[in-house]
Order: C-alpha cells, then sequence, then structure tokens
C-alpha cells in the first residue's frame, strides 16, 4: 500500500538551531516524487521543496534541505538557522502514479508534524 | 495571477444538507484534488481527477461527490450521507511533475 509515515507529532527547536522533521513512505513505484509544505495557523499550504526518486542529489531551497535515503525510503526535511516564523504544521507529501486503464497522479500526505521554534 | 480558488471561505450547513464547495484554478492544470482536514490532522484524500469527465475515488469517499466538466472546476459536494462534515476542505491542483498548489481551504460546520 502506498503511505506517508509521520512519526513525530511534535516537535522544539531553539531559535537559529537545526532540526530533522521526520517522514518514510512506502510504494512500489519506480518513479515517485516527495514534497515538503508548511501550514501556518492560517490554514494556507506552502510548498517548501521536492525530490524526484530518480534524482541522485539531495534537494535543496534555502534553509530547507529534504535528506533523501533511497533504500530506506526516507525522505526527512532539515530546516536549518530556525527563525520564530517557522513555528507551523508540516506535512510530507508522495506523488505516486495510479493505473486503472487510464494513468493519474495521486498526492498522498502524512499526518504531519507541528513545530515550535522557541526564542 | 494564476491560481486556485475556493468558495465559500466559511460554510454552515444544516444537518440533512447537502453543499457543494467550489473549486476552480486558472493554472491551466491536468490534475484537481479535494482533501479533508480534521483539527489536528493530516490531510485525507477525497476524490482526485486526471482529465475532464473522469475522477477517482480516494481514502474517504464515502458522503462525498464531485464532478469534473471543465478542466478549470472541480466542486466538491458534502451531502447528507457524510455523518460527520465539519471540517476544513482544502483543493488543489498539480500539472505533470509539479508541485501541488493549494486554495485557501473551506472551513464546513454543521449547525
Amino acid at each position: 500500500a502506498q503511505k506517508i509515515t509521520q512519526t513525530q507529532p511534535g516537535m522544539f527547536v531553539q531559535e537559529k538551531e537545526a532540526v530533522t522533521l521526520d517522514c518514510t513512505y512506502d510504494t512500489s513505484d519506480q518513479s515517485y516524487g516527495l514534497f515538503w509544505y508548511k501550514q501556518p495557523s492560517s490554514g494556507e499550504m506552502i510548498f517548501l521543496i521536492y525530490q524526484g526518486s530518480y534524482d541522485e542529489q539531495n534537494a535543496t531551497e534555502g534553509r530547507y534541505s529534504l535528506n533523501f535515503q533511497k533504500a530506506r525510503k526516507s525522505a526527512n526535511l532539515v530546516i536549518s538557522a530556525s527563525q520564530l516564523g517557522d513555528s507551523a504544521m508540516y506535512f510530507c507529501a508522495m506523488r505516486v502514479r495510479e493505473n486503472y486503464g487510464g494513468a493519474t497522479n495521486k498526492l498522498i500526505f502524512g499526518t504531519g508534524t507541528l513545530l515550535a521554534v522557541q526564542p | 495571477d494564476g491560481g486556485i480558488t475556493q468558495s465559500p471561505k466559511y460554510l454552515f450547513r444544516k444537518e440533512g444538507q447537502n453543499v457543494t464547495l467550489s473549486c476552480e484554478q486558472n493554472l491551466n492544470h491536468d490534475a484537481m484534488y479535494w482533501y479533508r482536514q480534521d483539527p489536528g490532522q493530516g490531510l485525507r484524500l477525497i476524490y482526485y481527477s486526471q482529465i475532464v469527465n473522469d475522477f477517482q475515488k480516494g481514502d474517504i469517499a464515502e458522503g462525498y461527490s464531485v464532478s469534473r466538466e471543465k478542466k478549470e472546476s472541480f466542486p466538491l459536494t458534502v451531502t447528507s450521507a457524510q455523518k460527520n462534515p465539519t471540517a476544513f476542505y482544502l483543493c488543489a491542483s498539480t500539472q505533470g511533475q509539479g508541485e501541488a498548489f493549494f486554495g485557501q481551504g473551506t472551513r464546513l460546520t454543521v449547525v
């Protein structure tokens, strides 16, 4: 079954420190994509970073990096130099291809990690 | 500006009523999705559609229905068969391998 697992319901981090948010996934597909989104209390979903299953290098976007370990099926998000504005819910997501006669992309999410940055 | 528009932002429903949540995108994206989010929870997939006039059930489709008559529109109807519809509903769209773009969400409350 295709599944995203985030085992950390909540995390605390001190301002200016780095934090790692865990994400493991399960799929039998060879081609898939992994995403991280941030959801502040306002409810909007903000795209942070993307990793394709065939990408050999870990993705980076500013203070965000994705630690992609394909054999272990993990895609952890690393936030460096945490800021107070990083306090939010963080979701890991996976895009897989489904074939049912046609073909479609299916995008599934984990349960999220609530990050609190302390001054 | 291109984006996804969900309306209304807040919706109140009496028990036994059907209500329809609107989702419109002008990004020319092929795929569209509906998710439900309960407080402190993740996003659960209700329905998704890759092309016009075709859609698939997600993990929690019971009590919901959708249509995809136009590429840019993917309305969600919450029927009276959905016993616990109070939640935050998010619509999203994607194109190819790209990231999902989301609407601002609709908060549905049963009164």
